[in-house]
């Protein structure tokens, strides 16, 4: 059964900093990459970060980039996302989502969201 | 960035209805379009991608067409499981976007 498991989540003060993790398993997860995507409370859906097969290059949103960190380790078929300098506009259910389908350094044209975790939440208040 | 509004944000239907959603996209985009279905605290789940390809599992009451920057989710008989909020999303450039969804409800 093809899963994904996030972590990490819970309440930090403004300023501080939390690392998510989410754990993979039931799929070659070496062969996808991989994205985080989060929810403020009752909204909608904002995608934040996105890492290549390998892990050499990432991609971020402008209301995440130069704070926030995505990396993986493909032995542990596990992604991370390191967030510092947390604001209370990040306070969100932090998904992490499979994206496009890589075999041999050749990826496919299907970045949609295929496989998604439950979420963890991440609180963001003094 | 590439906006996508849905319409409507919100419809009310009676079972067996057919019920349509439509998602605009502020630039072309091709049919590098998804939509999603997501349940109140679960996780959102693909239906559709490439605009109007079938993710396996899904229903087949669920269709997508469009391409360009207009596209439609439709499905053909709701079905009370269907009460859910859908999104439709661009993966043709980054950042890949969202609309900011369209809730379906059961008269």
């Amino acid at each position: 059964e093809v899963q994904l498991v996030e972590s990490g989540g819970g309440l930090v003060q403004p300023g501080g900093s939390l690392r998510l993790s989410c754990t993979a398993s039931g799929f070659t997860f070496s062969n996808f990459e991989m994205n985080w995507v989060r929810q403020s409370p009752g909204q909608g859906l904002e995608w934040i970060s996105n890492i290549t097969v390998s892990g050499s290059s990432t991609l971020y949103a402008a209301s995440v980039k130069g704070r926030f960190t995505i990396s993986r380790d493909n032995a542990k078929n596990s992604l991370f996302l390191q967030m510092n300098d947390l604001r209370a506009e990040d306070t969100a259910l932090y998904y992490c989502a499979s994206g496009r389908h890589c075999i041999n350094g050749k990826c496919n044209k299907a970045a949609y969201f295929q496989k998604w975790g439950p979420g963890t939440l991440v609180i963001v208040s003094s | 960035d590439i906006q996508m509004t849905q319409s409507p944000s919100t419809l009310s239907a009676s079972v067996g209805d057919r019920v349509t959603i439509t998602c605009r996209a502020s630039q072309n985009i091709r049919n590098w379009l998804a939509w999603y279905q997501q349940k109140p605290g679960k996780a959102p789940e693909v239906l559709i991608y490439e605009a109007s390809s079938l993710e396996s599992g899904v229903p087949s009451r669920f269709s997508g067409t469009g391409y360009g920057t207009e596209f439609t989710l439709t499905i053909s008989s709701l079905d009370p499981d269907d009460c859910a909020t859908y999104y439709c999303q661009q993966y043709d450039d980054y950042p890949w976007t969202f609309g900011q969804g369209t809730k379906v409800e059961i008269k």
